[in-house]
């Protein structure tokens, strides 16, 4: 069945340094991949979209990239804030328009 | 723009009792909308599929006389948790899908701020 992961550990970085998650998926080919910020008690925030064609995609301080052969979509959020905390969520497309979630990961980015 | 609001935003109720949850896209058609519960620190569960004017598709297992979906109009759908009981104690959030104008340009969806259900 398809799966994604993402690791459930919450993740500890210092202000001003970079950020790397990692989003992995098994058993599935999608034609893109998302990234969503989700705070405590809200409904997630889109993020970043990436096709299946595009190695990396930026926006600002964000950064994705997408590795089809490895099945595998790393997050990076350059120059970290503490305004940067959030679980964040990677999502890929399934039929009907639906999206396959993966757990998120927590971010937290320490003073 | 593309923001989706939902209400109530958060909920107590008693068991036994109906809780109508309501998600509006307020500046864009929607003809699409999901609905997803979450559990504290778990994936966001797709509950069903709603599209405007006709039913909605349930995901397996979830039970449809339980959970109502109404999609009314192209900016309103709305959820009714029916003879609602502690286990149903959840956070709901609805999104929105807004449809691509482009051909094979990927949708995204819109999150509303999510419904935090509490069954006594």
């Amino acid at each position: 069945s398809q799966k994604i992961e993402q690791n459930s550990e919450a993740l500890n970085i210092q202000e001003g340094k970079t950020a790397t998650l990692t989003c992995n998926y098994t058993n599935y080919s999608p034609a893109y991949l998302q990234w969503y910020r989700q705070d405590p008690g809200r409904g997630p925030v889109f993020l970043l979209l990436i096709r299946e064609n595009e190695k990396e995609k930026r926006k600002e301080r964000l950064k994705v990239t997408f590795d089809t052969t490895l099945k595998q979509s790393l997050f990076h959020i350059t120059a970290s804030q503490p305004a940067d905390s959030a679980t964040y969520l990677c999502a890929l497309e399934a039929s009907n328009y639906q999206l396959i979630w993966g757990a998120g990961t927590k971010l937290i980015i320490k003073p | 723009g593309a923001v989706v609001s939902q209400h109530p935003s958060w909920v107590i109720c008693k068991s036994g009792t109906s809780v109508k949850i309501e998600c509006r896209s307020l500046d864009f058609q929607a003809t699409t909308m999901f609905w997803y519960r979450q559990f504290p620190k778990q994936s966001l569960m797709l509950m069903a599929t709603s599209n405007e004017g006709s039913k909605a598709t349930y995901e397996q297992g979830v039970e449809k006389d339980k959970f109502l979906i109404n999609h009314a109009s192209l900016t309103l759908s709305t959820l009714t948790v029916t003879s609602a009981h502690p286990e149903d104690s959840s956070f709901y959030i609805c999104s929105a899908d807004q449809r691509g104008t482009l051909a094979g340009v990927p949708d995204t969806q819109y999150f509303g701020p999510g419904t935090r259900l509490t069954v006594l």
